[in-house]
């Protein structure tokens, strides 16, 4: 069974110090990797999509890595404010699929 | 202004009643998804959509419904026989549904559903 694992479940960090969150996959055959965002109450907001080869894209302060090999995925965010306090969710999708499959996402809390 | 829009934002239903989630999309998108959010879990899916007049269940369609008569619209029926519907209701649409390697899907802002 196709399984997204994030690391931590919640992640508190003072203003305008960086950060690192994990997603680990059983996805398989790997077609594409999505980081959103979700802000409390609202829908889910996309911050990037990788590709099998592509190994690190970045959004402003935001920088994903993709290690196809280990199936390890990680969100990079850089001098960290006090709006990226929200959820960030890992969505793997498989090869000709329309069903992704999303992890249970990571509480980031900024504080000032 | 393009995007998603779902309503209402906050809905409250009487046990044993029926109630129906508006999603409607101007991106021109084919595909349409209904997902489920409950505290700590990932989103599940209901229901999806690729084309009009076409749809296909998803992990938990059981006492869900939908219908796809407009490539705009993608409206949800939460049936009496759904056990558990107080929930965070999310529709989302993609350009040719989630099979492309660069697709992306785009949420609306959600409907909190409340059974009392």
């Amino acid at each position: 069974k196709n399984q997204v694992e994030q690391s931590p479940q919640s992640l508190i960090i003072l203003e305008g110090k960086n950060c690192t969150l994990q997603c680990n996959y059983t996805v398989s055959p790997f077609s594409n990797l999505r980081w959103y965002k979700q802000d409390t109450g609202r829908g889910p907001v996309s911050l990037t999509i990788m590709t099998f080869s592509e190994n690190t894209k970045s959004n402003g302060r935001y920088t994903a890595t993709l290690d196809a090999d280990t199936k390890q995925s990680s969100l990079h965010i850089t001098a960290s404010q006090l709006s990226d306090s929200a959820s960030y969710i890992c969505v793997v999708s498989e090869k000709g699929s329309y069903i992704p499959t999303f992890g249970r996402g990571t509480s980031l809390i900024v504080h000032p | 202004d393009g995007g998603i829009t779902q309503s209402p934002k906050y809905l409250f239903r009487k046990e044993g009643q029926n109630v129906t989630l508006s999603c409607e999309q101007n991106l021109n998108h084919d595909a349409m998804y209904w997902y489920r959010q409950d505290p700590g879990q990932g989103l599940r899916l209901i229901y999806y959509s690729q084309i009009v007049n076409d749809f296909q269940k998803g992990d938990i369609a059981e006492g869900y419904s939908v219908s796809r008569e407009k490539k705009e619209s993608f409206p949800l029926t939460v049936t009496s026989a759904q056990k558990n519907p107080t929930a965070f209701y999310l529709c989302a649409s993609s350009k040719e549904g989630l099979a492309g390697p660069t697709d992306t899907q785009y949420f609306g802002p959600g409907t909190r559903l409340t059974v009392l």
